[in-house]
């Protein structure tokens, strides 16, 4: 099983439209927690991070809930320019100084005109 | 650009031949990783360099796969006796130190170096 999984769409919605992405992870131990953007061949850009008191950015909602390992993102009123992949990162940090990012398989967004 | 930078941007070699990747942090990063993403894949962790240290090697580095930080800032990625399924894109992130005992920090990537194993 990955530790990090994700429904890997692809999302096709209409512009404006309100979008759901939802992401579960396996290790309990896992303390940090993140949506990165990733365009067609690009590299990976952090989107935001995630806390258990949610947190919103403009038109994106991130929430982590811990007590079901599970950790959402929510686009409202979407754009043409937020077609992308959405990769659902925890770190698991076993007191290491490694912070590696663990990916899950993205999810693929399209937004439609 | 005070990015992250990676060269080159793409290789196409044959099997059996040896490829070498280089990664420049964005200056004074003191921390640097090495990940791997295939086709419908998330990124996967490869190495972790604080300074010069090499503190940590995934289970997917194989004895082929090496990798160098030798005066603590720009980084090498070298692969021997490369094999089709090392066909991927190999990606290098830089961050600073964490703020603080508890603090994360965010990793920037660099463009990623694309490789084709033929």
């Amino acid at each position: 099983r990955k530790e990090v999984e994700q429904d890997p769409g692809p999302f096709n919605v209409p512009e404006g439209a309100t979008v759901a992405f939802n992401c579960t992870y396996s290790n309990s131990a896992s303390q940090s927690f993140f949506w990165y953007r990733q365009d067609c061949r690009k590299e990976p850009k952090l989107l935001m991070s995630v806390y258990s008191s949610g947190n919103e950015d403009g038109r994106f909602t991130a929430q982590l809930n811990r007590a079901s390992q599970y950790i959402s993102l929510l686009i409202r009123d979407s754009k043409l320019s937020d077609s992308a992949t959405y990769l659902c990162v925890v770190i698991t940090n076993y007191g290491g100084a490694t912070n590696k990012l663990i990916f899950g398989t993205g999810t693929l967004l399209a937004v439609q005109p | 650009d005070t990015g992250v930078s990676q060269d080159p941007r793409h290789k196409i070699t044959k099997r059996g031949q040896n490829v070498t990747f280089r990664c420049d942090p964005i200056s004074e990063h003191n921390r640097l990783y090495w990940y791997r993403q295939t086709l419908g894949q998330g990124p996967e962790f490869l190495t972790y360099f604080q300074n010069e240290a090499q503190l940590e090697k995934s289970r997917l580095l194989s004895d082929r796969f090496s990798a160098e930080r030798p005066k603590g800032s720009f980084s090498t990625l070298e692969i021997q006796r490369t094999e089709q399924g090392d066909s991927a894109m190999y990606l290098c992130a830089s961050s600073p130190p964490p703020p603080g005992l508890a603090g994360v920090e965010t990793q920037y990537f660099g463009p990623g170096t694309r490789l084709l194993v033929l």
